[in-house]
């Protein structure tokens, strides 16, 4: 069964870049699976980041796309998210998760525990 | 505003059946993409509870189902239980948002 692991600074000053990482168990990166970030707000809703494919192609969501970057290391079998210009707005928990399918069907079955992240100085 | 729209939140007793409704438009849930619902317990991370409208992960109780139609879709439990309390999340693609994945706002269920 994978598992997913986030790890990263629970704290981050604004205007800085927020650096997370995914680390997976249980299974191989080079799967065939897209690996997602999403986050989560205090007291708010879900909201999906983008994802990545072992061979590096990327999704990105088009709120985001001008600041975040998501990238794979198969030789530790992780991923990372970079997001960069960060303000309040992007506190959260961020979580990391699996997907597979055709990209009109994928459904995310298995979810980190989730990190918060706090942008303040 | 999420793309998705779902009620703030839905109640029932124990025992009763409650429906959750997640409206779209004609580029996701319209445009005949699959729909996926999730459930959050209180500080816990969510979990797949319905995939591709109508499908349970294996663990996942029959009291659970989806269904869908036009530009809806709703997620309905039966012989509700305390358990149940939780945020329940709708998913989808959007194909007018360069193919970008949408949730629904969420709905907190409250067994009375």
């Amino acid at each position: 069964q994978v598992q997913l692991r986030e790890s990263g600074p629970g704290l981050v000053r604004p205007s800085g870049t927020l650096s997370l990482t995914c680390a997976v168990s249980g299974g191989s990166i080079s799967s065939d699976n897209w690996w997602s970030w999403v986050r989560q707000p205090p007291g708010k809703g879900l909201e999906w980041i983008g994802e990545i494919y072992h061979s590096g192609s990327t999704n990105y969501n088009p709120s985001l796309k001008s600041r975040v970057t998501i990238s794979v290391d198969k030789s530790k079998n992780q991923f990372s998210l970079k997001l960069s210009s960060v303000t309040a707005a992007d506190t959260a928990v961020y979580y990391c998760a699996k997907s597979n399918g055709r990209p009109t069907a994928r459904s995310f079955d298995i979810w980190g525990r989730g990190t918060m992240v706090t942008v303040s100085s | 505003q999420s793309v998705l729209t779902q009620p703030p939140s839905v109640s029932g007793a124990p025992g009763q059946r409650v429906t959750i409704s997640c409206t779209g438009s004609s580029s996701n849930i319209g445009a005949d993409y699959d729909v996926h619902w999730y459930q959050q317990l209180p500080g816990t991370a969510p979990k797949l509870l319905i995939y591709r409208n109508t499908n349970r992960p294996s663990g996942v109780p029959d009291r659970f189902s989806g269904s869908k139609s036009g530009t809806s879709a709703s997620l309905a439990i039966t012989g509700l239980q305390a358990e149940d309390e939780a945020d329940y999340y709708c998913q989808s693609y959007d194909s007018s948002l360069s193919g970008s994945r949408v949730f629904g706002g969420g709905t907190k269920l409250t067994v009375l």
